[in-house]
């Protein structure tokens, strides 16, 4: 299966470490989505890139946040100086935009379970 | 704002039909009606979509009224597999992110 791949898929850490979440797209697609999803709630946006290029930026992604996707192939996201309100899942998923194909659906990992002790 | 509207929650037996109901009274005419649903611990898993017709794919059949104020998500024999919470969301065609709403808590029981 050539999904989306989420790594850790657990994450404990003590507050005001940084942690570092991996996410490897389908191979062919060319967009890829940050999301995070607090216990009850459906996910919240994040970010977006289009190939290497970071497009858009949620007001959720503080400045503690930095996501980066160097090759437009997988992408991580990074939380400085971590909180208790960080704790959370982060969601990746990705997408294939344009072409012969038009626009294709968001398809989502397992996601990452950060908890923040 | 999610702007679709659903049932905080829902039960079906197992091997019955289960119908998803979703208002999205304020749709545009470019916005999409999106399926995804999340099973217990995994991400969101894309069920289906349409705009205007009915579509069916291995999943469920997706209903769309007329008027495009509402439309339904059908799971022809649920399974207890099927247990999950169901998002509809509208979505522009060339958007980029998904807005989720609180979603149905879909139960299938014996």
């Amino acid at each position: 299966d050539t999904g989306v791949s989420q790594d850790p898929r657990h994450k404990i850490t003590k507050r005001g470490q940084n942690v570092t979440f991996r996410c490897d797209p389908i191979s062919e697609h060319n967009r890829l989505y940050w999301y995070r999803q607090t216990l009850g709630q459906g996910p919240e946006f994040l970010t977006y890139f289009q190939n290497e290029a970071q497009l858009e930026k949620s007001r959720l992604l503080s400045d503690r946040f930095s996501a980066e996707r160097p090759k437009g192939s997988f992408s991580t996201l990074e939380i400085q100086r971590t909180e208790q309100g960080d704790s959370a899942m982060y969601l990746c998923a990705s997408s294939l935009v344009g072409g012969r194909s038009g626009n294709q659906p968001q398809h989502f990992g397992d996601g990452t379970r950060l908890s923040i002790l | 704002d999610a702007k679709t509207t659903q049932p905080p929650s829902m039960d079906c037996a197992e091997g019955r039909a289960a119908n998803l109901p979703c208002n999205h009274s304020t749709i545009s005419g470019n916005e999409y009606v999106y399926w995804y649903r999340q099973i217990h611990s995994q991400g969101p898993q894309y069920i289906i979509h349409g705009l205007k017709n009915n579509e069916t794919n291995e999943m469920a059949s997706l209903i769309i009224t007329e008027d495009r104020k509402s439309s339904t998500l059908i799971l022809p024999h649920a399974t207890l597999r099927d247990t999950a919470v169901y998002y509809c969301i509208r979505f522009p065609g060339g958007y980029n992110k998904l807005i989720f709403g609180a979603g149905t808590r879909l139960a299938v029981h014996p």
